[in-house]
């Protein structure tokens, strides 16, 4: 089973809501990443899990709020965001966070914030 | 930092046709180049991943070639049919140790294929 699995396929919020993104993976990866895709632009890296510890912040703003509270499950929990902030949310995860290794992406979280 | 370059941004053919995709990137430290296809709305399905130590790899109908030292790789799709319809993206790895599995990503190239 190569698959990783994020919920909700699309949220619509408004400024002043808290909402939360889940992924899900039960291929025993150690690394799991959160991508923005903007339209038409490529997958921006957000934030690497490496062992559950958060390893890599590419200078995300503080109302994206990342958690992996488990090997198999990453969240990002979502507060005041921005109209600009609407994007595809990609998850990925691999075997660990080593360059070599392959990541498998989820089908995204569509969100769209009025 | 890295930058990757995807040529043409789009390519529109008739069903049967050959074609090739192109990919560079400016630092040729890497530890290998994947190819990705996104379908609209939806999330990345890898297509062929190549080693740094790799000059090509192929799956079915999909060849991509890697020139490391050039900074080039290209994806060669046979016999091209309208499923192949979708956004293809180009993504280098850096190299072992150093990006903690950081993927560097092209704008892509946005194929059609009709009948």
């Amino acid at each position: 089973d190569t698959e990783v699995t994020q919920t909700p396929k699309h949220l619509v919020m408004g400024m002043t809501n808290k909402k939360s993104l889940k992924c899900e993976q039960h291929m025993g990866h150690r690394a799991m990443y959160w991508y923005k895709q903007k339209a038409k632009k490529p997958p921006e890296l957000m934030f690497v899990y490496s062992y559950e510890k958060l390893s890599i912040n590419e200078s995300v703003p503080s109302r994206f709020s990342p958690e992996c509270p488990n090997s198999s499950l990453l969240n990002l929990h979502l507060h005041a965001l921005q109209p600009e902030d609407s994007a595809l949310y990609l998850c990925a995860s691999s075997q660990v966070a080593e360059a070599e290794e392959t990541q498998y992406f989820g089908p995204g979280t569509r969100l769209l914030v009025l | 930092k890295q930058e990757v370059t995807q040529i043409p941004a789009a390519l529109s053919v008739p069903e049967g046709e050959n074609l090739v995709l192109n990919c560079s990137f400016t630092d040729s430290a890497i530890y290998n180049l994947q190819w990705f296809r996104q379908d609209p709305g939806k999330g990345l399905t890898s297509l062929l991943l190549i080693q740094s130590s790799q000059r090509e790899q192929t799956s079915g109908r999909l060849n991509a070639s890697l020139d490391k030292s050039s900074g080039r790789s290209t994806l060669y799709i046979a016999a091209s049919q309208p499923g192949d319809s979708a956004t293809y993206l180009c993504a280098v790895s850096g190299d072992r140790g150093s990006t903690l599995g950081r993927l560097y990503f092209g704008r892509g190239t946005q194929l059609t294929v009709w009948p």
